[in-house]
């Protein structure tokens, strides 16, 4: 049973533009979410998260936005540049373990 | 900045075999976890230990085990391996006190059995 769902397996952004990827969860007991970035040949690389009682957090260019009632959450990259190019994982859970999502390929038009 | 650090990145055993990877973890990190990638899915979650300690158990077979040693390390033991084992095997690590979610992965172990 898939905790964390995200929809869209792959999105095209042009350079400089936002890029927003989206991810729903199930489970209301999610303490926190967290944003991973994923190279091939690589572990996630840990980009951003949240606390379940926020609704927004920024850090650069990158928010991730929260809406609880709904169970979905969102990563807005702004501008989005070439390098950004991956596939990025949502999670949810708590301080023992996480749920991923099956990842969002993003490519950034140059 | 010092990652995470498994070892062997990439292992070969055949059925019937038994693995063991090994994993360091971020200076000062005190929880890891492991997860498991099988070829196009995400990671699922294994077992975790918090200050030498089991503190969460996912998907994982009665095959494996694993532990957290006095320095951190942790290690991950497979036995009986199967053809449907070979994955990306992920650790990662967190400050489990202070950031216990803001977990760091180390770049994986690919096991391939055959």
């Amino acid at each position: 049973d898939q905790q964390v769902k995200q929809n869209s397996p792959s999105l095209s952004v042009q350079e400089g533009r936002i890029s927003i990827l989206n991810c729903d969860y199930t489970n209301s007991m999610f303490d926190y979410f967290l944003w991973y970035k994923k190279y091939p040949a690589e572990g996630p690389t840990f980009l951003i998260s949240i606390s379940s009682i926020k609704d927004k957090n920024e850090d650069g260019r990158f928010t991730v936005f929260l809406n609880k009632s709904a169970k979905h959450l969102s990563l807005h990259i702004v501008p989005s540049q070439p390098g950004d190019s991956a596939v990025y994982f949502c999670a949810g859970g708590g301080a023992n373990n996480l749920f991923f999502g099956t990842g969002t390929r993003l490519t950034v038009i140059p | 900045a010092a990652g995470v650090i498994q070892s062997p990145r990439h292992l070969i055993k055949e059925k019937r075999e038994t693995a063991t990877l090994k994993c360091y973890p971020i200076p000062r990190h005190d929880t890891v976890y492991w997860y498991q990638q099988g070829p196009g899915q995400d990671p699922q979650f294994l077992i975790s230990f918090y200050e030498k300690m089991q503190s969460d158990k996912g998907s994982i077979p009665d095959r494996f085990s694993a532990q957290q040693f006095s320095d951190y390390h942790s290690e991950l033991n497979m036995s009986s391996l199967e053809l449907g084992d070979s994955a990306l095997y992920f650790c990662a690590s967190s400050l489990g006190g202070v950031l216990p979610h803001e977990q760091y992965f180390g770049p994986g172990t690919r096991l391939t059995v055959t």
